[in-house]
C-alpha cells in the first residue's frame, strides 16, 4: 500500500459545482497535512494546511480524520481557474525530522 | 513571504555534462530543503533531504554520487547532476521549509533538464 493515496481522476465538473477530493495515508504517526495545487508544467503551490478541527479558506474546506487516516478537500462554486492537479502532502515524523510524502495528485477540470 | 528561487529554469545539454541547479530561499532561512524529480504525468518523487551544514539524506534508489547535494548556508542548496544522461531528463524542483519541521514547504519554480 502506498503511503499516500489519491484518486487520480480526472474530475470533470461544470462551473459552479462542488467537488470533493479524498486522500488516505498509511502511517499513523503522520504529523501534519497539506493540500497543494500544481498547474501543468509548474511547481506546486501551497493551497492550505489541514488542521485537526478542520479549516476553511474562502471556497475551500479541508478536513482531517485521524481515526480513519484520511484528509479531504472540498471546493465550492468551482471556477475555471480551479482546473489543476491537487496534491495531498503528509509529513511523517522520523528520527526527529519530518519528511513530506506526496500523493500522485487528483486532476480537476472545470468546464464552462 | 516564503519565496524560493530556483535557477536555471531550463537546461539543455549534451550527454556526459554535469549540471548544477541552485535553490535559494529569498526572504527566510531554510534549515531544511528538499529536492524532487517529476517525470511527465507522474507524481513528485522526493530525491533527498538537505539540511544546512550536514550531509544530505537520500531516498532509497537515489544515487548520492550521481546527484550531489550541498547545503552550505541557510539560504542556499545546490543539486549537481553529474555526467548526465538522457534518462536524467526530468523536471527537478526544490523546496524549502520555514521554521518548525511540521510547517509547509514552499517550492522553487523548478528546472526543466533535457539531456541530448
Amino acid at each position: 500500500r502506498k503511503e499516500v493515496e489519491q484518486d487520480p481522476g480526472p474530475f470533470n465538473v461544470p462551473e459552479g459545482a462542488t467537488v470533493a477530493f479524498n486522500c488516505t495515508y498509511s502511517n499513523s504517526a503522520s504529523q501534519s497535512f497539506f493540500w497543494y495545487r500544481q498547474d501543468c508544467r509548474k511547481e506546486p503551490k501551497l493551497l492550505m494546511s489541514v488542521y485537526s478541527s478542520g479549516n476553511e479558506d474562502g471556497r475551500f474546506t479541508a478536513q482531517l480524520n485521524r481515526a480513519s487516516q484520511y484528509i479531504s478537500l472540498l471546493i465550492r462554486d468551482s471556477k475555471l481557474s480551479d482546473s489543476a492537479t491537487y496534491l495531498c502532502v503528509v509529513n511523517r515524523g522520523t528520527g526527529g525530522s519530518y519528511i513530506p510524502t506526496f500523493g500522485r495528485g487528483t486532476s480537476l477540470i472545470v468546464h464552462p | 513571504g516564503a519565496v524560493v528561487s530556483q535557477h536555471p529554469s531550463r537546461v539543455i545539454c549534451k550527454s556526459g555534462t554535469s549540471v548544477k541547479i541552485e535553490c535559494r530561499s529569498l526572504d527566510f532561512q531554510a534549515t531544511t530543503m528538499f529536492w524532487y524529480r517529476q517525470f511527465p504525468k507522474q507524481s513528485l518523487m522526493l530525491m533527498a533531504t538537505s539540511n544546512e551544514g550536514s550531509k544530505a539524506t537520500y531516498e532509497q534508489g537515489v544515487e548520492k554520487d550521481k546527484f550531489l547535494i550541498n547545503h552550505a548556508s541557510l539560504t542556499l542548496s545546490t543539486l549537481t547532476v553529474t555526467s548526465a544522461h538522457p534518462e536524467d531528463s526530468s523536471f527537478y524542483i526544490c523546496s524549502a521549509r520555514v521554521g518548525a519541521s511540521n510547517q509547509p514547504q514552499h517550492f522553487g519554480d523548478g528546472t526543466r533538464l533535457s539531456i541530448l
